[in-house]
């Protein structure tokens, strides 16, 4: 069965400062992995998604994870951070057979990401 | 194009009370899942309705079900609510119809408040 680990629930930077956030998977076999972000009151946007193509994905708002399966990782990163960066981060896996007619994700608890001016 | 639309946005119910909250998929999306968010932790799976039929179901009591209609919206109802049923809940949609890196678009979320 799948599961994520999100280390660290609350991560804080100063603006312009790198952005780390760590996921680490368990999966029986090749994940789909993905990183949403929630900003407050609101739902999931998708920040990108691995499928087994690059290992190093890049999403939207200057967002990248890298794929790292000897270590079963799936990291966040970006190099600069700002301060519309604050929000909710949420890893999530999800088994091969994930679309069509089956499959759902397996969020991790996520990590609030502040932002100091 | 609209998003996923989900209804009512808040509501406050009253312990033993039932409730009914309704998503709209985005268009051409065949497939709907509803996930549970309690405050300070990730969505919990609940269910998967795909062509109207429920293709999976998380760890939730029966109190919980969900139906899909032709047009592919969706229900989820909640029976004898409890204090521990407050949270966000949140419906996503795919387009479905293949095994592969389908992309779960999700809606705003109810926020269900039970007193």
């Amino acid at each position: 069965a799948q599961s994520v680990t999100q280390l660290g629930s609350h991560v804080s930077v100063s603006e312009g400062a790198l952005v780390l956030l760590r996921c680490n998977y368990s999966s029986s076999v090749p994940p789909y992995l993905f990183w949403y972000v929630q900003y407050p009151n609101q739902g999931l946007q998708l920040l990108l998604k691995y499928t087994s193509a690059a290992t190093l994905v890049k999403g939207i708002n200057g967002f990248e994870a890298e794929f790292k399966k000897s270590e079963t990782s799936f990291h966040l990163t970006k190099p600069s951070a700002h301060m519309s960066d604050a929000a909710e981060y949420f890893c999530a896996v999800t088994g091969p057979n994930y679309g069509g007619s089956q499959g759902n994700l397996i969020f991790g608890k996520g990590t609030k990401l502040s932002v100091k001016p | 194009d609209a998003g996923v639309t989900q209804s009512p946005t808040h509501l406050i119910k009253t312990r033993g009370q039932q409730v009914t909250l309704r998503c709209s998929p985005i268009s051409g999306h065949k497939s709907v899942s509803w996930y549970q968010q309690v405050l300070g932790q990730g969505p919990q799976f609940i269910f998967q309705y795909y062509e109207k039929e429920e293709r999976g179901r998380g760890n939730f009591p029966d109190r919980f079900s969900a139906r899909q209609f032709p047009n592919y919206s969706s229900e989820l109802n909640v029976n004898a609510l409890l204090l521990g049923d407050s949270a966000l809940y949140l419906c996503a949609s795919s387009p479905g119809g293949g095994r592969g890196n389908t992309e779960a678009f999700f809606g705003q979320g109810t926020r269900l408040t039970v007193v």
